[in-house]
């Protein structure tokens, strides 16, 4: 079965703390996957994809293939950083999207 | 202005009417998808379309039909079948098959509620 799982539906941190979005997928050939964002009141947007083993924003992921996880992380959070964030799998031809999950920072 | 244009925003229903919801885009790409956003469930795939006057199911299709007769437009129609319509439905697109295949373009959503 092709899943995305994102088990926090909430992640509510400091500014300046660290941060860390939870995603593992389920897929049985070599996926790509991707983080995408929400800002309030803004579009779905996307934020990284692994193939690109970019940072963005000052975040990271990285693609664990043998936990089958592919964790949204920041060292230190700013308050511009909440939002909805979404963690996504693609099958060829479509995009599976996780729960998500809404990161508060505060200040 | 270049992008993914969804329309209505908002519309009400009665229970047993169908409704259709528009998405037209200007980016020039192949790839069309409706998704379902609802509160702690994510996205979910209705309906997608990699190619004109070709769609596939997605993962919640029960209810929903499509069309995709031109290569800017993609309706989608909330039929009457469909038994729990209220919810904010988001449109898409994408360059289609290859390595951009995962950058999709979202449009702002159209919020259904049924009365």
């Amino acid at each position: 079965a092709q899943r995305v799982t994102q088990p926090e539906k909430l992640l509510s941190v400091f500014k300046g703390a660290p941060v860390e979005l939870k995603c593992n997928y389920s897929y049985s050939g070599s996926p790509e996957l991707f983080w995408y964002v929400q800002y309030s009141r803004q579009r779905l947007q996307l934020l990284l994809r692994h193939i690109s083993r970019e940072s963005i924003k000052g975040f990271t992921a990285d693609l664990n293939k043998g936990e089958t996880s592919f964790h949204l992380k920041k060292p230190f959070a700013q308050e511009e950083d909440s939002a909805m964030y979404y963690c996504a799998l693609t099958p060829p031809g479509k995009l599976i999207f996780g729960q998500g999950t809404t990161l508060q920072v505060k200040p | 202005d270049g992008g993914i244009t969804q329309s209505p925003k908002y519309l009400f229903r009665k229970e047993g009417q169908n409704v259709t919801l528009s998405c037209e885009q200007n980016l020039n790409h192949d790839a069309m998808y409706w998704y379902r956003q609802d509160p702690g469930q994510g996205l979910r795939l209705i309906y997608y379309s990699q190619i004109v006057n070709d769609f596939q199911k997605g993962d919640i299709a029960e209810g929903y039909s499509v069309s995709r007769e031109k290569k800017e437009s993609f309706p989608l129609t909330v039929t009457s079948a469909q038994k729990n319509p209220t919810a904010f439905y988001l449109c898409a697109s994408s360059k289609g098959q290859g390595t951009n295949t995962g950058e999709l373009f979202f449009g702002e959503g159209s919020r259904l509620t049924v009365l």
